[in-house]
């Protein structure tokens, strides 16, 4: 069975210090992993995908990055958190365009 | 260009009520809708999809979706509710183009389900 794993939790960080979220996936060969970004109450806003390893596509532009070192690893991270990254993010892998699998997600508050 | 539309931010029924919540899409082409369901402060969990075939769709938990081209369409029912129940529900829209797949998510519909 596939698993999906993300890590921190939780994060509470200063604004203007570097960050790095990550997400692990197993039990799948080459899967499709994406990024999503939602705030409080809101929708969830897809930030990046990756179809395999070393290439990564930047959907929207939010001062964030991310990086596919491994064929079961995705990686977000900035330098200088904005008080407007505050919020939580969902990594999901997908095969096809249809039922995403999501991790439980990291919530990060910046202040 | 996919757009989806949710056009009820929240609906609250007793327990053992049925609900219907709304979802109308735009989109031209070959897509995938499907809804998603958040508990509070946890990820989202796949409910159901469509793509072709019979436009009702059985999901998880007693929910079930209808799809309707002329309308538009993929309103999430269930016809009697549970407390546990109450989460925020996403439908979404995908469909695969060039630059890779993208999932497009409406904005939510709060379900609250009073004892």
């Amino acid at each position: 069975a596939q698993t999906i794993h993300q890590w921190p939790v939780a994060e509470i960080k200063a604004v203007g210090s570097p960050l790095s979220l990550g997400c692990t996936i197993k039990g799948k060969s080459s899967p499709n992993l994406y990024w999503y970004w939602q705030a409080t109450g809101g929708t969830l806003q897809q930030l990046f995908y990756s179809i395999t390893v070393g290439q990564v596509e930047s959907v929207v532009q939010l001062n964030l990055s991310a990086s596919r070192p491994k064929d079961d690893q995705f990686i977000l991270s900035t330098e200088k958190l904005l008080l407007s990254h505050s919020g939580f993010y969902l990594c999901a892998w997908g095969q096809g365009a249809s039922d995403y699998t999501f991790g439980s997600g990291t919530r990060l508050l910046v202040i | 260009t996919q757009t989806v539309s949710q056009s009820d931010a929240h609906v609250t029924v007793f327990e053992g009520d049925s609900v219907e919540l709304r979802c109308n899409y735009s989109y031209g082409g070959s897509i995938y809708l499907s809804w998603y369901i958040q508990h509070h402060g946890h990820g989202l969990q796949f409910l159901l999809k469509y793509y072709s075939g019979n436009p009702v769709v059985q999901g998880v938990n007693g929910f079930e979706a209808e799809f309707s081209k002329s309308d538009s369409s993929f309103h999430l029912r269930k016809a009697s509710v549970h407390w546990s129940d109450s989460a925020v529900y996403f439908c979404a829209v995908s469909a695969y183009g060039s630059s890779g797949n993208k999932l497009i998510f409406g904005i939510g519909t709060l379900l609250s389900v009073k004892p």
